[in-house]
This record gives structure tokens, sequence and C-alpha cells, in this order.
């Protein structure tokens, strides 16, 4: 199984909603990312997880928190967004932290609605 | 500080053609480039990997060069089909980062005319 699985495809929420992305891989990776992708812009890392511990946070507003409950799952739990935030959330994974050393794989994204 | 730029404007060829695609960066010395396919609402899949020490590599109808000189990576795609249209992004790795993030390129959006 080569792939990386996101729930839900779409989400349209309220500014006062609580919410919550998921993300699965069964390849046995052990670094999981979350990306931020504007029309038109490249993604913007959000988060990574490397085995399973936070290790990179790009300086995210706290509305965003992110969750990774074991080696296979990715969770990123929303709350009080706002419309900017409005966009399409991509989960990826790689078999290494280290960005050097291999691909990522990207799951096929949600798009946020925030309203 | 570190820039990555591809080509600005979207590129247009004629199916049968080579698309050529460059990657510039400046302020940087990656020790490898990748690139990656991205169609509309969809997420980015993964190309090619091409390290510092390696001057060329090929995939099928693919090939990628980097030149650590002229700080430059040119993207080929030989006998071009419609299929192909898609946006191309390249990314670094971020050796400030201690190489566990990718710097991406805003990406050029190709297409390939039946």
């Amino acid at each position: 199984d080569t792939e990386v699985t996101q729930t839900p495809k779409h989400l349209v929420m309220g500014m006062t909603n609580k919410k919550s992305l998921k993300c699965e891989q069964h390849m046995g990776h052990r670094a999981m990312y979350w990306y931020k992708q504007k029309a038109k812009k490249p993604p913007e890392l959000m988060f990574v997880y490397s085995y399973e511990k936070l290790s990179i946070n790009e300086s995210v507003p706290s509305r965003f928190s992110p969750e990774c409950p074991n080696s296979s799952l990715l969770n990123l739990h929303l709350h009080a967004l706002q419309p900017e935030d409005s966009a399409l959330y991509l989960c990826a994974s790689s078999q290494y932290g280290r960005a050097l050393y291999n691909e990522q794989f990207f799951g096929p994204g949600t798009r946020l609605t925030v309203l | 500080s570190q820039k990555i730029e591809q080509n600005s404007e979207a590129l247009n060829i004629q199916e049968g053609k080579t698309a050529t695609l460059t990657c510039n960066y400046t302020n940087y010395s990656p020790a490898y480039l990748q690139w990656y396919r991205q169609d509309p609402g969809r997420g980015p899949v993964f190309l090619l990997l091409i390290r510092e020490n390696e001057k060329e590599k090929r995939k099928e109808r693919l090939k990628v060069t980097f030149d650590t000189t002229l700080k430059q990576s040119l993207f080929h795609i030989t006998a071009s089909q419609p299929a192909d249209s898609a946006t191309y992004l390249c990314a670094l790795g971020d050796n400030a980062g201690n190489n566990r993030k990718l710097i991406w390129g805003l990406g050029t959006s190709l297409a390939v005319n039946p």
C-alpha cells in the first residue's frame, strides 16, 4: 500500500466550530507532515512529526493543533479558524524525518472552507 | 535569504515536443533537489530526486540535470503528451533546518496541446 489517505475530502466550517482532519498511511513511514496550500502557491509546511514526536512547528497559530496517535495516523484539530485559513490541507509522509534523503508521499488533501 | 525561482510564465508546447522547465536558486547550497508534479486540487506527486554529486538522472521520458556551479536544475519531458499537463514543482532540502524540510519553488504550469 503506497497511499496516503485523508478525510474528509471537503470541509466547510464556521469560525466557532471545532473539526478535525485525519491522515493515514500504511507504508511504515516514520515521518508525517501537515502542509497548507493556497491557490497558485507551493505547499507551506505547518508541522512535522518524526517517530511520533513533533519535530517542527512552523510558528503555526494555536487554532491549529496537530496530534499523532500512532505511527500511521496524523490528525489536525481545528478550532476558531478564520476565513483566511481556507485552503487545501495536505498530509504527507516520508520514510525518515530528514527530507534530504527521501521523497514525500502526499495525500489528496482536504479542501477547507471557513465561513 | 534563500530563494528558488522557476519559469515565471506558464509553458505551452505542442504534443511530441520536449518540455524544459528550469529551477534556479540563490544563497543556497542544497545537497539534493526534488521534482514533483501537481494536478489541480490534488497533492503533489514525487517524480525524481537528484543529488549534488549527480549531473543527470532519467526516468522513462523524464530527465533532470543539476548544475551546482550555475545553481540550476533543468527538468525535461521528452515526447510530451497532453496528459503531462500539470504544475511542476522543484524543492530543495533546507540545509539550515538540518535537512528536515523542503523549500519549494512556486511551480511552473505546463500545458501540452494536442
